[in-house]
């Protein structure tokens, strides 16, 4: 079945850029997705792409996608102690399911 | 996404005890889930439900049921609570349009405990 990815922690001082990767199997997919999860709290999602793109960018995020080694990256610039949380990698085919990673931990070192 | 809601936000209670989660939703969308969130193991589907007529298993459904009473509500109920169904558990929706982008939106969870 489909699966998806991700390591599982990631630390960076602040100010510093942030690459948090993701791999996933499904050729069919059509839109991937990042989301973020704070202490307490729902996903919330972060941003889109759609598989026929290479990259979006919305201010201090940009997601990467290589769809030849399936490997989707989100890169957040700049990266703030308000950042710290948990990412998850998601990937939609177009139909009802998302196949979620396990989330990577981001630790922001003041 | 406060336009997903569910109750309660937290439960703690005995093994064997029935228990029912709930959620509803502003957001006018068809489709509902339940997920539950383990430390190290992401996000697992338990149960979805297309419309008010249409329920289907997920990855776990055992021991776990659900009941669409609405478009806006959906249940989870634990029919007898055993120690490993202590977990974090999300409700999301998403709209049934044409596009095939359609992004989950979640509620900030119920974290239940069974004693």
């Amino acid at each position: 079945g489909e699966d998806v990815e991700q390591s599982l922690f990631l630390s960076v001082r602040e100010g510093d850029s942030s690459v948090i990767n993701c791999t996933y199997t499904d050729s069919s997919s059509t839109y991937l997705y990042w989301y973020k999860q704070e202490p307490g709290a729902g996903l919330q999602l972060l941003t889109y792409i759609f598989s026929n793109m290479d990259m979006k960018q919305d201010q201090r995020l940009t997601v990467l996608l290589n769809k030849k080694d399936k490997h989707l990256s989100l890169r957040i610039a700049d990266t703030q102690t308000g950042d710290s949380a948990i990412y998850f990698c998601a990937e939609g085919a177009g139909s009802y399911q998302l196949t979620f990673g396990k989330g990577t931990k981001l630790s922001v070192i003041p | 996404d406060a336009d997903v809601t569910q109750t309660p936000r937290n439960r703690i209670t005995k093994t064997g005890k029935r228990i029912m989660l709930e959620c509803s939703q502003t957001k006018g969308h068809d489709r509902m889930y339940w997920y539950r969130q383990d430390p190290g193991l992401g996000l697992r589907l338990i149960y979805y439900s297309f419309d008010v007529k249409d329920i289907n298993k997920g990855e776990i459904s055992d021991g776990y049921s659900v009941s669409r009473q609405a478009q806006a509500k959906f249940s989870l109920s634990l029919e007898s609570a055993i120690p490993n169904q202590t977990a974090l558990y999300f409700c999301a929706t998403s709209d049934s349009g044409r596009s095939s982008n359609q992004p989950q939106h979640f509620g900030d969870g119920t974290r239940l405990s069974i004693l």
